[in-house]
């Protein structure tokens, strides 16, 4: 069975320090992995996504996120983080080939950067 | 939130009332999706269309029916058999195709609460 994990439900950043949200995920079979954040009664919005190739992926925002096989992790970094960064963040996983219902969301990181 | 529209923004019910909440887009994606967000559980997958006049039921169906009557369009509505409807509903489309790593695109949410 798929799953998604996000160990953190908060994480504190000091505005221009870098910034870690956590991901695990188990899935039968290659994934692929999404991040969106969600910034208050807004609805999702898609942030970076890796489907093959470099295990390093660039997004939105100066956004990236490592994609670890043997330790099922697609952590989300920033080298250096802005208040405007402060929000909600999703990890979603779905399986090669599964069928598109099969899209399973983490239950969110809230991240909050203070000045 | 790129082209999905969802309308009311807030909605009040009363308890043994059915309300329907309407999600429209105008990208030209066949798919569509409805999510229930509760605090602290990420997305609940209700609902999703993958193609004009066919939908199938999601993790969390009971208490909800949709249509898909045209490919725009993809109402949900929340029947009086929804136990706890209070919640932030989402609806959300995927590109043409049912491709596993389409992301998928969010519309603002609708915030239903019972009275």
């Amino acid at each position: 069975a798929q799953s998604v994990a996000q160990p953190e439900d908060q994480v504190n950043v000091a505005e221009g320090n870098p910034l870690t949200v956590k991901c695990t995920y188990s899935v039968s079979g290659n994934p692929y992995l999404f991040w969106y954040v969600q910034y208050p009664n807004r609805g999702l919005q898609f942030l970076l996504k890796y489907i093959t190739g470099d295990n390093l992926v660039k997004g939105s925002y100066g956004f990236e996120a490592e994609f670890n096989k043997s330790q099922t992790s697609f952590h989300l970094k920033k080298p250096s983080a802005l208040v405007s960064d402060s929000a909600l963040y999703f990890c979603a996983v779905r399986a090669l080939y599964s069928s598109a219902s099969k899209i399973i969301f983490g239950s969110g990181t809230r991240l909050s950067i203070r000045p | 939130d790129g082209g999905i529209t969802q309308s009311p923004k807030y909605l009040f019910r009363k308890e043994g009332q059915n309300v329907t909440l309407s999600c429209e887009q105008n990208l030209n994606h066949d798919a569509m999706y409805w999510y229930r967000q509760d605090p602290g559980q990420g997305l609940r997958l209700i609902y999703y269309s993958q193609i004009v006049n066919d939908f199938q039921k999601g993790d969390i169906a009971e208490g909800y029916s949709v249509s898909r009557e045209k490919k725009e369009s993809f109402p949900l509505t929340v029947t009086s058999a929804q136990k706890n409807p209070t919640a932030f509903y989402l609806c959300a489309s995927s590109p043409p195709g049912i491709a596993s790593y389409n992301e998928q695109f969010f519309g603002p949410g609708t915030r239903l609460t019972v009275l």
